[in-house]
């Protein structure tokens, strides 16, 4: 059963903890994402990584790290320096050369900090 | 920034009618995507069309590009109460060396049975 599995879904911390949010994938896919996404809103770009231990800065990186040391997995951590940390993450995975960069995506952690 | 706006922000149609979704963009594009989105889960691939296709059908899914107005529209026909959910164009935009997929902000679509 080929797929993205994100967990925990739900996710509850205390302000100025960081926490880890686990993304895999056996899809065999190079390229890995992962999206924030708030209240009616779209999906905003928080890193990305094209190979294994590559990754680059999306458009709101800002109090977030990532490492990508296996091609299976893509973890995501939530720093204290996040400001807003609370929202919905996407994990997703493409496979590029084929032209298209369609994504394929888990089912998200919604994550709440108070 | 986003490339993709939808519109209109919010749909509210009954069963077996159609559901017309629409999407503007600002560069130009190789291809652009729609997904669908369930309440509280990952985005889900619909339909792939690309820059020279002007049309294309899946199912109950017609969707239109328009290059040179820069917009694309997705229309459901014969809408049924499980198609309620959010629905995204998505297209590539080139930045840092590496193209990047870039959604919009999507429309919310309320099938009433």
């Amino acid at each position: 059963d080929g797929g993205i599995t994100q967990s925990p879904k739900y996710l509850f911390r205390k302000e100025g903890q960081n926490v880890t949010l686990s993304c895999e994938q056996n899809l065999n896919h190079d390229a890995m994402y992962w999206y924030r996404q708030d209240p009616g809103q779209g999906l905003r770009l928080i890193y990305y990584s094209q190979i294994v231990n590559d990754f680059q800065k999306g458009d709101i990186a800002e109090g977030y790290s990532v490492s990508r040391e296996k091609k299976e997995s893509f973890p995501l951590t939530v720093t204290s320096a996040q400001k807003n940390p609370t929202a919905f993450y996407l994990c997703a995975s493409s496979k590029p050369g084929t032209g298209s960069y369609e994504q394929y995506f888990g089912p998200g952690t919604r994550l709440t900090v108070t | 920034s986003q490339q993709g706006e939808e519109d209109p922000q919010a749909l509210s149609i009954q069963e077996g009618e159609n559901a017309t979704m629409n999407c503007s963009y600002k560069t130009s594009i190789n291809n652009l995507q729609w997904y669908r989105q369930n309440s509280g889960r990952g985005l889900v691939h619909l339909i792939l069309i690309r820059s020279n296709e002007r049309e294309k059908h899946s199912g109950r899914l017609r969707v239109t590009l328009d290059t040179s107005k820069k917009s694309s529209s997705l229309l459901i026909t014969a809408s049924r109460a499980a198609d309620t959910a959010s629905y995204f164009c998505a297209t590539v935009r080139y930045s840092g060396g590496y193209n990047k997929l870039i959604f919009g902000a999507g429309t919310r679509l309320a099938v009433h049975p």
